[in-house]
């Protein structure tokens, strides 16, 4: 089975400011770890993934994340918060082989960036 | 390309009353996933299907869901009959699929349904 942890239901934090969103995960074998964003009353937007090769990965919007094996975590990042980055962040995983296409989502993680 | 196109975008139906939800994927996609969203449990996968096949509904709740996709650019997922408890967003999406869990997913905006 596959899962994926995100501790936070809600982040704080003021803009400008750098922000960690966290995750953690659970798959047997090498996973496959994605970031999507769900702005309100819209479908999720894919923000990044992690498939193989550097652990830093960067995607849209200036986020960012870092996938770190031993603790099996991939928190997301960014710089410099902006007020306009305020929504529900969901982390996902699937596992690299045998588990075809399902991809388990988090509980999601509320991020509040405030003047 | 229009991306995922879902309808109805909101549904308010009574108890008991028979709710289809429709999904078109991206062209080209040969994935699509059904999620239902709530605040109580999530974003949770329902069904997905692979060239049109149902590869995994271990996540339809009960017998009263069903789903369906005829052909690569339509899907349905029905309830029937529908309770208070269905109540939820549910979203379709699609991806390149072809095994791979690294493809991906495209969401539609959702249809909202309210049974009352």
């Amino acid at each position: 089975a596959q899962s994926v942890a995100q501790p936070e239901d809600q982040v704080n934090v003021a803009e400008g400011n750098p922000l960690t969103v966290k995750c953690t995960y659970s798959v047997s074998g090498n996973p496959y770890l994605f970031w999507y964003v769900q702005y309100p009353n819209r479908g999720l937007q894919f923000l990044l993934k992690y498939i193989t090769g550097d652990n830093l990965v960067k995607g849209s919007y200036g986020f960012e994340a870092e996938f770190n094996k031993s603790q099996t975590s991939f928190h997301l990042k960014k710089p410099s918060a902006l007020v306009s980055d305020s929504a529900l962040y969901f982390c996902a995983v699937s596992r690299l082989t045998g588990g075809g296409n399902k991809l388990t989502f988090g509980t999601g993680t509320q991020l509040k960036v405030e003047l | 390309d229009a991306g995922v196109i879902q309808s109805p975008r909101h549904e308010v139906t009574e108890m008991g009353q028979e709710v289809t939800l429709r999904c078109k994927p991206i062209s080209g996609h040969n994935s699509l996933f059904w999620y239902r969203q709530t605040m109580m449990r999530g974003l949770e996968l329902l069904i997905y299907f692979n060239n049109n096949v149902p590869i995994d509904d271990s996540g339809m709740p009960e017998d009263r869901f069903s789903a369906k996709m005829p052909n690569a650019s339509f899907s349905t997922l029905k309830i029937q009959p529908s309770e208070p408890r269905d109540s939820a967003v549910y979203f379709c999406a699609s991806n390149l699929g072809g095994g791979s869990g690294a493809n991906v997913l495209t969401f539609g905006a959702g249809s909202r349904l309210t049974v009352l």
